[in-house]
């Protein structure tokens, strides 16, 4: 069974880091591209990035380009999102998500999700 | 960045209702549809990828066509569990985006 377990989350002041994981097993982590999306409270969802299975190929949503940087370890089986400089407005549940395909040239789609971990910006 | 517009952003139905969902990209995104379901506090289940394709255990009431610019999503007869926030998505360029979402109530 596939399975996505992402942490890390939590209530950050503005300005501040977090460091985000996703755990993935029942699956070939390793042939797999994979992706974070974000839901801001009470929206819709937004892209965020997206990376290769040997990272060599990686892709930000534009609006994010400079704060965000997406890692995966593959000895690992582990996906992970850096976050700097967060501002109000990055507050929302960040899933980490599966691209059935070992190959992207841009986000695809997503056939497996994790269950999300929160994210605060607040003062 | 490709914009995408569902419509309508809300929809009543009832039980056993044929339903169908638009999505417009605001230019030609060959077929490089994706729809979701979501219900609420959970994550997205895909559905349709490709505009036509059925994901494998997604039951055949759902049924997505289109190509270019102008997508739907139909669901034959709407069931008890079908009634979710749906979402296209285009993976035709870098920007990945989603529509806007539409809701499905109880009518």
């Amino acid at each position: 069974e596939v399975q996505l377990v992402e942490s890390g989350g939590g209530l950050v002041k503005p300005g501040g880091s977090l460091r985000l994981s996703c755990a993935a097993s029942g699956f070939s982590f390793s042939s797999s591209c994979m992706n974070w999306v974000r839901q801001a409270p009470g929206k819709g969802l937004e892209w965020v990035s997206s990376i290769s299975t040997t990272s060599n190929y990686i892709y930000y949503a534009n609006s994010l380009k400079g704060r965000f940087t997406i890692s995966r370890d593959n000895a690992k089986n582990s996906l992970y999102l850096q976050v700097n400089s967060l501002r109000a407005e990055d507050t929302a549940v960040y899933y980490c998500a599966r691209t059935p395909t070992d190959y992207i040239s841009g986000p695809y789609y997503f056939d497996y999700w994790g269950q999300g971990t929160q994210v605060t910006v607040s003062s | 960045d490709i914009q995408m517009t569902q419509s309508p952003s809300t929809l009543s139905a009832s039980v056993g209702d044929r339903v169908t969902i638009t999505c417009r990209a605001s230019q030609s995104i060959s077929s490089w549809l994706a729809w979701y379901q979501q219900k609420p506090g959970k994550a997205p289940k895909l559905l349709i990828y490709k505009a036509s394709s059925l994901e494998t255990g997604v039951p055949s009431r759902f049924s997505g066509s289109g190509s270019g610019t102008e997508f739907t999503l139909t669901i034959s007869s709407l069931q008890p569990d079908d009634f979710a926030t749906y979402y296209c998505q285009q993976y035709n360029s870098y920007s990945g985006t989603f529509g806007q979402g539409t809701k499905v109530e109880i009518k």
